[in-house]
């Protein structure tokens, strides 16, 4: 099973940008990498997700390195709602979806 | 709101017995997925299914049990309840299965085993 690696834990100030970084050096070829994000007291929500080159959404961006072995999720300007447990996590064909520890954010006004 | 519903939001029961959870994926959505959340152990993936068909299994006990049914909504069962069982159940739906497609979350069900 494909696994990642994060810090447990992360702090930033509103309205500054905040680098999530996540290692999956076990990563394949075809192993797409996705990113949700859980609020408190709610479900997983999706917040972006590639494949080999960065990508970029209302939400955040995507920063894939060139060898595929680390990447790192950008907010450009963190706020208070955006205070969540980010999961990073490997998509391969098989259809499992292992969340692992997460970084849980907290943002500071 | 991700169009995923989960009923019931909250149940609680008692060891030894047996419950039923139900989600309804998002319009169009064909997979369902299920998660179990505990403290101590995390969000696990338990059940994956497509269009009525198992597709993958993960951490599931062999005490739980799910169904896809034709009209695409899913349940999952719960039998012979430990107070380890306590945990939010989360149903996920995606459009299709593989490794492009996201995954839409419910609410979720907090289940209390007293």
């Amino acid at each position: 099973d494909a696994k990642t690696t994060q810090p447990n834990s992360m702090e930033s100030n509103e309205e500054e940008p905040v680098h999530l970084p996540c290692n999956h050096s076990t990563i394949s070829g075809t192993d797409y990498i996705h990113w949700y994000r859980q609020l408190p007291s709610q479900g997983p929500e999706y917040v972006i997700h590639g494949l080999t080159s960065n990508v970029n959404n209302r939400m955040a961006s995507l920063a894939i390195a060139e060898d595929r072995k680390s990447s790192t999720l950008i907010l450009h300007r963190a706020t208070l709602r955006d205070a969540a447990v980010y999961y990073c996590i490997l998509r391969d064909n098989f259809n499992k979806f292992y969340f692992g520890s997460g970084t849980k954010l907290n943002v500071k006004p | 709101d991700s169009g995923v519903t989960q009923t019931p939001k909250h149940l609680i029961t008692a060891t030894g017995q047996r419950v039923t959870l139900r989600c309804s994926p998002r319009s169009g959505d064909l997979s369902v997925y299920w998660y179990q959340q505990s403290l101590d152990q995390g969000l696990q993936f338990l059940i994956q299914y497509y269009n009525g068909e198992e597709r993958a299994k993960g951490n599931i006990l062999e005490r739980f049990s799910a169904q896809q049914f034709p009209d695409l909504h899913s349940e999952l069962n719960l039998s012979s309840l430990e107070l380890g069982d306590s945990a939010l159940y989360f149903c996920a739906s995606s459009v299709a299965v593989g490794r492009l497609h996201t995954q839409y979350f419910g609410p979720g069900t907090r289940l209390t085993v007293l």
